[in-house]
């Protein structure tokens, strides 16, 4: 069964500093992806970035970057130069490409932003 | 261009109850889903549809069903509602590789 692990509930990052959300997989079929969603405090869940189980290079969104690295079995967000506006929680996911549209969530990670 | 909406933003139950929740994209999009978040909790996927017409069981599906008749309509229905499903429920749609999602609808069950 696939499974998202994120081991750090909460986090805080000073403004413009650079800060790494953690994410692990567990999932034995091949082929997969990987998403980072954002949710305010307002309560809609916006996508960041997506990562392909075959994708060469890490994927990038803006300030967004993903740290994919398969054999470890994670897939960490980067968040470059933070702002205020960067608080929220934010979700890591699985999708099996193999099997239809089976999404599986982390528990989320809650960032907070300081001045 | 409204992407996602839902219908209701908000209802309250009892026990035994029935409902339908309502989803509506204006994207085109084939893919839609049925998601519910409970506190402290992410998105566990209940139902989702590949295609007008069909329709697949996610992570948590019973005690709901969902109907695909039209292609830019997703409709959640509870047919007797108990207080484990209270939650809030969130309707997506996607493209490729990303999803669009409603603002979610507060259903609670006394």
């Amino acid at each position: 069964a696939q499974k998202i692990t994120q081991t750090q509930p909460g986090m805080f990052v000073q403004e413009k500093e650079a800060v790494t959300l953690d994410c692990t997989y567990d999932t034995s079929d091949p082929s997969y992806g990987l998403f980072w969603y954002k949710q305010p405090s307002s309560g809609e869940m916006i996508f960041l970035i997506y990562q392909g189980s075959y994708d060469q290079q890490n994927a990038t969104e803006g300030r967004y970057s993903l740290n994919f690295q398969k054999a470890r079995k994670s897939a960490n967000l980067v968040i470059s130069a933070s702002q205020l506006g960067d608080s929220a929680m934010y979700f890591c996911a699985m999708r099996d490409e193999n099997y239809g549209q089976n999404f599986v969530f982390g528990p989320g990670t809650r960032l907070s932003v300081l001045p | 261009n409204a992407g996602v909406t839902q219908t209701p933003k908000f209802r309250v139950l009892k026990t035994g109850q029935s409902m339908t929740l309502l989803c509506a994209q204006d994207m085109n999009h084939e893919y839609m889903y049925w998601y519910r978040q409970d506190p402290g909790m992410g998105l566990r996927l209940i139902h989702y549809s590949v295609g007008e017409g069909t329709t697949a069981k996610g992570e948590v599906p019973d005690g709901y069903n969902v109907s695909r008749l039209k292609k830019q309509n997703f409709l959640l229905g509870l047919e007797s509602a108990a207080p484990s499903q209270t939650s809030v429920y969130f309707c997506a749609s996607s493209f490729l590789n990303e999803q669009f999602f409603g603002p979610g609808t507060r259903l609670t069950v006394l």
